[in-house]
């Protein structure tokens, strides 16, 4: 699996857009890059997944770059509650391949 | 439709213990994995079961150990438990066994004295 890079940690105004960046040089073709997202003292939540258009869903935008060596998530209000450690992962996305290999992620603090 | 549920919530364990961890998948998912998350280590795999048969292992020595059952529901037993085996255990389920449709559980915190 790819390694992926991010910073260990980000401040964002309530209400403004949070940019998450993340670093995936070594990424292969067939690779896709997830985004988790982990509140404290729960389970990781799937926020959105992407091969190499840019995508949109009720939670995140994900802006991967042409030659797919980094991508943005994008959190475009963000709100107290948005509060949590971010998880970039590079993966294959076949049947059997369901382990996951997180980094120490982004801890993502939305301040009032 | 109910989610990924792990009993029991918390635990504490003597050393030299055996525990016994539970997940129940989301109805209809046939893949479950299991998760160990402390805060030196971050959230490391352990294994994975489909079917009833593990198809993934991580790192983890011999004491970590699990099995499911014909319903899918799926247990970790952890013997001869450590100081270092405190953690947030976290089970995730998944449709077809891949990263895209995992839904994770709450997670069973253990502690070891």
């Amino acid at each position: 699996d790819a390694k992926t890079t991010q910073p260990t940690s980000m401040d964002c105004a309530e209400g403004r857009a949070a940019n998450l960046p993340c670093n995936h040089s070594t990424i292969s073709g067939n690779e896709y890059v997830y985004w988790y997202r982990q509140i404290h003292s729960q389970g990781p939540q799937y926020i959105i997944h992407g091969l190499k258009n840019n995508e949109t869903n009720e939670m995140a935008s994900l802006i991967i770059t042409e030659d797919r060596k980094s991508s943005t998530l994008i959190l475009p209000h963000a709100t107290l509650r948005d509060t949590a450690v971010y998880y970039c992962i590079v993966r294959v996305d076949i049947q059997g391949a369901q382990k996951l290999v997180f980094g120490q992620g982004t801890r993502l603090t939305i301040n009032p | 439709k109910a989610g990924v549920t792990q009993t029991p919530r918390y635990l504490i364990k003597t050393r030299g213990q055996q525990v016994t961890l539970s997940c129940s998948p989301i109805s209809g998912h046939r893949s479950v994995s299991w998760y160990q998350q402390t805060p030196g280590q971050g959230l490391q795999f352990l294994f994975e079961y489909f079917s009833e048969t593990q198809r993934n292992k991580g790192n983890f020595p011999g004491r970590f150990s699990g099995r499911q059952f014909s319903n899918s529901r799926s247990e970790m037993n952890v013997s001869t438990l450590e100081l270092g085996d405190s953690a947030l255990y976290l089970c995730a389920s998944s449709l077809a066994g891949t990263p895209l449709s995992s839904t994770f559980g709450s997670g069973t915190r253990l502690t070891v004295v």
